[in-house]
């Protein structure tokens, strides 16, 4: 079974540029998140997907962040205008929309903001 | 309030020997699930082990365990027999039922490691 895909691994940009992360979920998973992880912190959830709409995106920092999904697989996320501290670990993560079902996590893009 | 306190920012433990590692929870919600991960220093989360709220018996899996006290709200990660490559950080998760959301919020996580 293949696993969440995500992509650039890398990116380097400069403070007020825009940037734009892609995840593809595991086949038959329903629910997508996206996680912003600030080195030596734990994952905090941005938005996340069931299908292709929005079921939570309270912490969202909407002015600068977007996310979709379309036709409720790919997702992306996007940071227009970046700032020093969006540099973290971005993860997306899919899961099965039962409670009990663990998320699954791709390997994650490391975005520094310089 | 937080809903996932793991308040041990680092553990050390011997390798062969047992490790626990401490998650406390905070939720109204009667139904629940309680989720473990390990990250590596490679970056990826890897999930470990799951306890449902209304499972009778702590869930294991290989040498991963947890004690789960449902009237502590608590749901430690005992490590059993640590190996070298079991040094990573590990993080406590939630995913409550009620609500359309069902977020998965996690912890701060304890960094974990085994000196040989």
């Amino acid at each position: 079974e293949a696993g969440v895909a995500q992509s650039p691994r890398y990116k380097i940009i400069e403070k007020r540029q825009s940037v734009a992360f892609w995840c593809n979920p595991i086949s038959g998973h329903a629910t997508l998140y996206w996680y912003q992880q600030i080195l030596g912190q734990g994952p905090k959830l941005l938005i996340q997907f069931q299908n292709n709409g929005v079921v939570d995106d309270s912490q969202l920092p909407k002015d600068r962040f977007s996310a979709e999904r379309l036709k409720g697989v790919d997702s992306t996320l996007k940071i227009q205008p970046a700032k020093l501290e969006d540099s973290a670990v971005y993860l997306c993560a899919s899961s099965l929309v039962r409670a009990n079902t663990e998320a699954f996590f791709g390997q994650g893009t490391r975005l520094t903001v310089v | 309030a937080q809903k996932i306190t793991q308040t041990q920012p680092g553990m050390f433990v011997q390798e062969k020997e047992a490790v626990t590692l401490d998650c406390t929870y905070d939720t109204s919600d009667p139904s629940y699930g309680l989720f473990w991960y390990k990250q590596p220093s490679s970056g990826e989360m890897i999930f470990l082990i799951y306890q449902g709220s209304y499972d009778q018996q702590n869930a294991t899996e290989g040498r991963y365990s947890l004690n789960f006290q449902k009237a502590r709200k608590s749901a430690n990660l005992v490590i059993s027999a640590s190996q070298l490559g079991d040094s990573a950080m590990y993080f406590c998760a939630m995913r409550e039922s009620q609500g359309s959301a069902r977020q998965l919020t996690f912890g701060s996580g304890t960094q974990l490691t085994v000196l040989p």
